[in-house]
């Protein structure tokens, strides 16, 4: 399968606390994104990082890119109740199509 | 951002029949859209890809005569379940992409609110 994998599937935390999440896979890329999905709602756009890029900010978001062992992580800084969600990872293959990762339930407890 | 529309947001329709989902960009030139199905609580499949002026291709899977894909202009693309049953109840949900933001492959990729179909 071209899908992505994630881990963990599902993570519970306290507000105030950092939530990481990890995001693999097995083709040549050219970016990797992540996404955000609120309970029955559509998706949306965290923050690319492209291939030649190892790191990245958005406010209390920091993505990481490794491209040797495929593999990149999602970390929330100083997580809010409202950061509940489902994150999904999601790259760029050679064909131009987005393929995403099974995805990592958020839960931040107030 | 460009914005991508997608109609009808909920849909609930009877086994047997058949139900068409609009996606539209509207302030940009789509050659590229891409249908998504998303069941609960579980990722995004990639469908077809929709090309327009030529034939959508399909992922693996997909039945294309079940899923009759449509992209007859610039900035609309229909996917039509046809004959829909109560396994093809789910979330689904196009992209299309911008090409002034990249090359053919690499153009950002705008994505709908997402279309849910319940059959009944």
């Amino acid at each position: 399968s071209q899908q992505g994998e994630e881990d963990p599937q599902a993570l519970s935390i306290q507000e105030g606390e950092n939530a990481t999440m990890n995001c693999s896979y097995k083709t040549s890329i050219n970016n990797l994104q992540w996404y955000r999905q609120n309970s029955g709602r559509g998706l949306v756009h965290l923050i690319l990082i492209r291939s030649n890029e190892r790191e990245k900010h958005s406010g209390r978001l920091r993505v990481t890119l490794d491209t040797s062992k495929k593999s990149s992580s999602l970390l929330i800084t100083a997580s809010r109740a409202a950061d509940t969600a489902s994150y999904f990872c999601a790259f760029l293959n050679q064909g131009g199509k987005l393929i995403f990762g099974q995805g990592t339930e958020l839960s931040v407890k107030p | 951002g460009a914005v991508v529309s997608q109609h009808p947001s909920r849909v609930i329709c009877k086994s047997g029949t058949s139900v068409k989902i609009e996606c539209r960009s509207l302030d940009f030139q789509a050659t590229t859209m891409f249908w998504y199905r998303q069941f609960p609580k579980q990722s995004l499949m990639l469908m077809a890809t929709s090309n327009e002026g030529s034939k959508a291709t399909y992922e693996q899977g997909v039945e294309k005569d079940k899923f009759l894909i449509n992209h007859a202009s610039l900035t609309l693309s229909t996917l039509t379940v046809t004959s829909a049953h109560p396994e093809d109840s789910s979330f689904y949900i196009c992209s299309a992409r911008d090409r002034r933001t990249g090359t053919a492959n690499t153009g950002e990729l705008f994505f709908g609110e997402g279309s849910r179909l319940t059959v009944l």
